[in-house]
């Protein structure tokens, strides 16, 4: 089906763990955007990525990873979990920078 | 610092009210100015602004944007009880040296609307 999904939509994980969130778009989108979404914060970005191999931080960088090996894929990896990372994570994407974005179903993710 | 307010940050109102939502925002190199609804899921897109003073309209939902002063307004006429939602402002702007726009998000007006 077409769209943006991500994987899990939610995971239950413990302080130190790695967790690797997954985003899959079916657009060939060239943008594609990770944000955490909290109680008080609204929206904040963490990376975004103009195209494959291109990425870069956003206002919450700390503690997360991105890669972008395909153009459809943009994972965010949590290296070593915090329960500051508990939060619920979406995945959005755009085909140009005019363009609105998308976003995805959203990840609950709650660190232990 | 870029930042986006929104106000009022809940509403409570009956079914058949008129609603007027609030953004301003001060962001740097603006491009666009967005609102989303967002209902316990992934937040779905309602409306782009790129022009002062042309309202864009689609059935009971209106905004307008002011770029002289720095706000917009979205109007919800005849609310209904499915309107109950987060309506978040979003404003794009382009860093510096960068071609790409980074949207930042205002922390939403929740509405409440009673039957």
């Amino acid at each position: 089906d077409a769209g943006i999904t991500q994987s899990p939509r939610y995971k239950i994980t413990e302080t130190g763990r790695q967790v690797t969130l997954m985003c899959h778009q079916t657009w060939s989108h060239s943008y594609m955007f990770w944000y955490r979404q909290d109680l008080g914060h609204g929206l904040r970005l963490i990376y975004y990525s103009a195209a494959a191999d291109i990425t870069d931080k956003g206002e919450v960088p700390d503690g997360y990873v991105v890669s972008r090996s395909k153009t459809e894929n943009f994972p965010l990896t949590l290296e070593s979990a915090t329960r500051s990372q508990t939060s619920v994570y979406f995945c959005a994407s755009k085909g140009l920078p005019g363009d609105t974005q998308y976003f995805g179903p959203g990840t609950r993710l709650t660190v232990l | 610092e870029d930042k986006v307010v929104q106000s009022p940050l809940s509403l409570v109102v009956h079914e058949g009210d008129t609603v007027t939502l609030n953004c301003s925002y001060e962001v740097t190199n603006f491009r666009s100015l967005l609102w989303y609804k967002q209902e316990k899921k992934a937040p779905t897109f309602l409306f782009m602004l790129t022009s002062s003073g042309i309202e864009k309209k689609s059935g009971r939902l209106s905004s307008i944007l002011d770029k002289k002063e720095l706000f917009s307004i979205l109007n919800i006429t005849a609310t209904q009880t499915g309107d109950s939602a987060v309506y978040l402002c979003a404003v794009e702007g382009m860093d510096r040296g960068s071609t790409l726009g980074r949207l930042y998000f205002g922390r939403g007006t929740q509405l409440t609307v009673w039957p």
